[in-house]
């Protein structure tokens, strides 16, 4: 157990619907990253948000955004979405005082028909 | 950006095999991870290690940062080590965005 939960575990959207998925983060960090993980593929870094500021994004369309709360916790929001967007979803979080790792949750699987 | 490579992309062994897998990555880097990724998707921790060597159990893992590589070493595997490990790497140290790997898929038969 990483203390790293999200929600829900699936979802099934169609295309051009919106969506949003939620993190919480492990207790005493500040920092969570988002990432895409597709069917065979390694997860890809989407965005991370520090102290509810976006700070650092991957290579990711406008219509992926997200976003942070004074309790640490995270939204990732997909607006307009492609049947591509289908994916696991990981967050993950961190505390800028630890050098080792982040912690990732169990993952959002979102399904998009 | 930096590149992460991983091999075997597949291997299966019987019950009580070891292996070794790969990870080469294409500039210095301040942070190297290793994670097992189980069926249900989540992803666990093994080792942080941007360089030398770690133990942990049946598991060790070396990274020679130099030579821009890193080996993960399985001993007397068992059908739990199943799943898919992925090498993961960034240029700073701690929360900095991971690159990953697309993975080495293990399977153990018993």
């Amino acid at each position: 157990e990483t203390g790293v939960t999200q929600s829900p575990t699936h979802l099934i959207k169609t295309r051009g619907q919106q969506v949003t998925l939620r993190c919480s983060s492990q207790s005493g960090h500040n920092t969570v990253s988002w990432y895409q993980q597709a069917l065979g593929q390694g997860p890809q870094f989407i965005f991370q948000y520090y102290r509810e500021e976006e700070n650092g994004r991957g290579n990711f369309p406008p219509r992926f955004s997200g976003l942070q709360f004074p309790n640490y916790s995270s939204e990732l929001n997909v607006n307009a979405l492609e049947l591509d967007d289908s994916a696991l979803y990981l967050c993950a979080s961190s505390s800028r005082l630890e050098r080792e790792t982040q912690y990732f949750g169990p993952g959002t699987r979102l399904l998009v028909l | 950006g930096i590149q992460v490579e991983q091999s075997p992309p597949d291997l299966i062994l019987q019950e009580g095999a070891n292996s070794t897998l790969r990870c080469n990555f294409s500039d210095s880097v301040n942070n190297l991870q290793w994670f097992h990724q189980n069926p249900w998707g989540q992803l666990i921790n093994l080792f942080y290690i941007p360089s030398g060597t770690k133990q942990n159990g049946r598991l060790s893992a070396t990274t020679v940062a130099t030579e821009r590589y890193s080996l993960l070493y399985i001993s007397s595997s068992q059908t739990t080590d199943s799943g898919v490990y992925f090498c993961a790497a960034s240029r700073n140290s701690g929360n900095t965005p991971l690159v990953f790997g697309k993975g080495t898929r293990l399977s153990v038969i018993a």
